[in-house]
């Protein structure tokens, strides 16, 4: 089985502040993890994927994440917030029991303040 | 490259009534996914095709939902009966097989069931 733990519904910044969004996994094998954006009414939109390799990936937009074995975790951060980055972020995670369905966190919105 | 499109993006119904929804993928992809969003969760996995053979299917898709990918191409999802339970956002995605499932998504349909 596989799981997503996103910590915090609602995270907020100030304009130019580093964002920070928690994500934890749950995997028995070694997992495909993913970060989306999701703008209001809108589908999702890949910012960035863990396959293999380098631990720390880089996605669109100047966001980065960095794949944490040991404290499965998979947190996506921003050293620089813009009011264009206000939206709902989910983590995914794939790869468990030979399915690459991802599972998705409940998702964090991101308040980015003036 | 149209991206991943889905009709309606909006459907307002009554309790008892049929609907469908059609999803028209990325046109090299072979996998399409469904998926269903409530407020504040993140996407649900529904079913998914490779080609025209459906997969998988979630315990979440009762026997009054149906889809179809018949030619391998575009899809339909239709929901008999509808509750108002069913009210959400159903999204759909589309990716290559063997891409470690980078899916890109549509813009959904929000069902809204009176």
């Amino acid at each position: 089985a596989q799981s997503v733990t996103q910590l915090g519904s609602h995270v907020s910044v100030s304009e130019g502040a580093l964002v920070l969004l928690r994500c934890n996994y749950s995997s028995s094998v070694p997992p495909y993890l993913f970060w989306y954006v999701q703008y209001p009414n809108q589908g999702l939109q890949l910012l960035l994927k863990y396959t293999t390799g380098a631990t720390l990936v880089k996605g669109i937009n100047g966001f980065e994440a960095e794949f944490k074995k040991s404290e499965t975790s998979f947190h996506l951060t921003k050293p620089s917030a813009h009011m264009s980055d206000a939206a709902e972020y989910f983590c995914a995670v794939s790869g468990s029991g030979g399915s690459y369905i991802p599972t998705f966190g409940r998702g964090t919105s991101l308040i980015v303040h003036p | 490259d149209t991206g991943v499109s889905q009709d309606p993006r909006h459907k307002i119904t009554k309790r008892g009534q049929n609907v469908t929804f059609r999803c028209d993928p990325i046109s090299e992809h072979n996998r399409l996914y469904w998926y269903r969003q409530t407020l504040g969760q993140g996407p649900e996995f529904l079913t998914y095709f490779q080609n025209e053979a459906q997969l998988e299917k979630s315990r979440l898709l009762s026997d009054r939902f149906s889809a179809e990918r018949p030619k391998g191409s575009f899809s339909t999802l239709e929901i008999q009966r509808t509750e108002q339970g069913d009210s959400a956002m159903y999204l759909c995605a589309s990716s290559l097989a063997g891409t470690q499932n980078e899916q890109f998504f549509g813009p959904g349909t929000r069902l809204t069931v009176l």
